[in-house]
């Protein structure tokens, strides 16, 4: 089993859906969570961490569940700016960080 | 904030030669620097990890006489390929891990560096 795992997707939606993905993590001691995005050829930017409680960031919302060991994030009235693949990266102890392989998002006009 | 700047941008060199790629961590101390190599369509893949002044934690497979690593402050770090090859060529991007005012723990890539080797 891969130490991160997404859907590779493409989920292609329309303008103004709401997507939502899902990524596993193995190690049940991981400790920080963060989703990034990443446009094509270009580096990953930090989105949004993810915490205990849950967060939320304008359209973007964030849950970790640490009992069935997986990380979400909901994106609410897509724009077509949203395109682009989201990473999920978990972050465990001496500081080993694991990338997923990311989910590709395809925001339709 | 949070800001980190990798050079040179992009690179084109002849087989056998070395190339070096410097991260820098703008308006933070980055205790930790990360480097990754991503090929074309393909996840980021974790080559080292490094913290200032010491030797940087390499990942299984990557070769650490090929790939030098030094993070001699806590704003810089480098990656020099040695004797690079063909498969070598690709995008290697660094990123940054410190204590700002409103961040603790995320990492902060660089704009990354295109390495082509003829």
């Amino acid at each position: 089993r891969k130490e991160v795992e997404q859907d590779p997707g493409p989920f292609n939606v329309p303008e103004g859906a709401t997507v939502a993905f899902n990524c596993t993590y193995s190690n049940s001691a991981s400790q920080s969570f963060f989703w990034y995005r990443q446009d094509c050829r270009k580096e990953p930017k930090l989105l949004m961490s993810v915490y205990s409680s849950g967060n939320e960031d304008g359209r973007f919302t964030a849950q970790l569940n640490r009992a069935s060991q997986y990380i979400s994030l909901l994106i609410r009235d897509s724009k077509l700016s949203d395109s682009a693949t989201y990473l999920c990266v978990v972050r465990g102890g001496y500081q080993k960080v694991t990338f997923g392989t990311g989910t590709k998002l395809q925001v339709i006009p | 904030g949070a800001v980190v700047s990798q050079h040179p941008s992009w690179v084109i060199c002849k087989s056998g030669t070395s190339v070096k790629i410097e991260c820098r961590s703008l308006d933070f101390q980055a205790t930790t620097m990360f480097w990754y190599r991503q090929f074309p369509k393909q996840s980021l893949m974790l080559m080292a990890t490094s913290n200032e002044g010491s030797k940087a934690t390499y990942e299984q497979g990557v070769e650490k006489d090929k790939f030098l690593i030094n993070h001699a402050s806590l704003t810089l770090s480098t990656l020099t390929v040695t004797s690079a090859h063909p498969e070598d060529s690709s995008f290697y991007i660094c990123s940054a891990s410190g204590e700002t005012q409103y961040h603790y723990n995320e990492q902060f890539f660089g704009p990354g560096t295109r390495l082509t080797v003829l």
